[in-house]
């Protein structure tokens, strides 16, 4: 089982709203994790987005609309990406990644399709 | 401007060795932990190494621990990774990466690895 599973795809209209699970394998605690946000787009190296622990520990990247906003699931033992009012420059792969046991761990990235 | 240009990259046969390079500019090198980060093709990232701001910490992926090796050189704002013992699922886009924990992680454009016969 991957250390952080995302959904492979997911579709949605121009102005909706996106939400990307990160979700954290059993036993390690999204509480005690900091999870960052990457955007990568076709032949372009990873974008940094954001990263979010917390309400009151939370970073916005330089330049990053705020419509990319970060939270938690602590039912689902999951981060999340929220994409407010989807623009078709927001096609792209999505990555979340954490620190955890002296190694940075990458998810399995989310296709996002704007239809 | 931060600017990181990577080199080294190439097709070499399995059970080479190949050694990359990162020229960093634009930032004071030498306050930053770095990383290198690969991609094969169609595929997700993956996280391989770190080494410190003053290279006294080392981090590998399971992946590649006994056959790389992360150094640098803070006198030239340089990254190296060496590759030893490659093999075909090392073939990637390799990309180094500024601190991947601060608040501006910088990537750079990458460069390719092919390991092929």
């Amino acid at each position: 089982q991957a250390v952080l599973t995302q959904p492979s795809s997911l579709s949605a209209s121009p102005g909706a709203s996106a939400s990307l699970t990160c979700t954290l394998r059993s036993g390690i605690n999204v509480a005690s994790y900091t999870i960052y946000w990457y955007q990568q787009k076709p032949g372009s190296p990873p974008q940094y987005l954001l990263r979010y622990k917390s309400d009151s520990d939370n970073q916005q990247g330089s330049g990053v609309p705020s419509r990319f906003s970060g939270s938690k699931d602590a039912s689902a033992n999951a981060g999340i990406l929220l994409i407010s009012g989807l623009q078709s420059e927001d096609e792209a792969d999505y990555y979340c990644m954490i620190w955890h046991s002296s190694a940075y761990v990458f998810g399995t990235g989310t296709k996002v399709t704007v239809l | 401007e931060v600017q990181l240009m990577e080199s080294g990259g190439g097709l070499i046969q399995p059970g080479g060795s190949l050694r990359l390079s990162c020229a960093a500019s634009g930032f004071t090198f030498s306050d930053y932990g770095m990383n290198w980060v690969r991609q094969a093709p169609g595929k997700g990232l993956e996280w391989v190494s770190y080494i410190s701001s003053s290279g006294s910490t080392i981090y590998y992926a399971d992946s590649v621990k006994g056959r790389f090796t992360i150094s640098r050189d803070n006198a030239k704002n340089s990254l190296y990774l060496q590759m030893n013992s490659l093999r075909a699922e090392d073939t990637a886009i390799y990309y180094c990466a500024r601190d991947l924990s601060s608040s501006s992680p910088d990537w750079g454009q990458g460069t390719l690895v092919t390991v092929s016969s």
